[in-house]
């Protein structure tokens, strides 16, 4: 079972463009963070949020958590080439879990 | 570089064949994971280490897998008698635990690829 689905799967974009990307479930989690990986390295931590309804900002990208602490968004503005990879978001259900659950990613890529 | 660091980058080995993989985690990081992926899905969890104590494993982790941490700092993943469906990408990643009631950051290493053939 799935706890996490990331839409879309693929996305293809031309630099200068915006895009939202989306991690939604059904669990609620007690923290979510997005990764970036490139092909044959592993998961980049970007963000982490914890509080239902929070906006985290990173330069040009923007995070949302949602108000059920359910779902939670990535919106990148004026994307560019080397924003090119796979977004995966992870989601910890229980603080005192181990484990994080991912999706299985967005894979964006950024046309010159 | 104070980062995960994993050893080897990329096994390729004969079906039947052992291998072990080595991970060190970020020095002050109490907490060590494993997880696999493979293409076109996200990484799937295996198992984790708070210090040297292993305190969770998936059912994916089959009888063929062995993992340990014996001093607390780095760890090894053995799986004996390859298969091919073990080819993937083998994912370390490290965090630190600062108790109840706060998030748990994981930092990832470059992986290992395994290759069976």
């Amino acid at each position: 079972t799935q706890l996490l689905e990331q839409s879309p799967q693929f996305l293809s974009i031309q630099e200068g463009e915006n895009l939202t990307v989306y991690c939604n479930s059904s669990s609620v989690f007690s923290s979510l963070q997005w990764y970036r990986q490139e092909p044959g390295e592993g998961p980049v931590l970007l963000v982490t949020v914890v509080t239902g309804g929070e906006v985290k900002k990173l330069k040009r990208l923007t995070f949302q958590f949602g108000d059920a602490r359910k779902d939670s968004s990535l919106h990148i503005t004026a994307a560019q080439p080397g924003d090119t990879g796979l977004y995966l978001c992870a989601g910890a259900r229980d603080v005192r879990a181990g484990k994080s659950t991912f999706g299985d990613g967005t894979t964006l890529t950024v046309k010159p | 570089d104070t980062g995960v660091s994993q050893d080897p980058r990329h096994k390729i080995t004969k079906r039947g064949q052992n291998v072990t993989f080595r991970c060190d985690p970020i020095s002050e990081h109490n907490r060590l994971y494993w997880y696999r992926q493979t293409l076109g899905q996200g990484p799937e969890f295996l198992t984790y280490f708070q210090n040297e104590a292993q305190l969770e494993k998936s059912r994916l982790l089959s009888d063929r897998f062995s993992a340990e941490r014996p001093k607390g700092s780095f760890s090894t993943l053995e799986i004996q008698r390859t298969e091919q469906g073990d080819s993937a990408m083998y994912l370390c990643a490290s965090s630190f635990d600062r108790g109840p009631h706060k998030s748990y950051e994981q930092y990832f290493g470059p992986g290992t690829r395994l290759t069976v053939t």
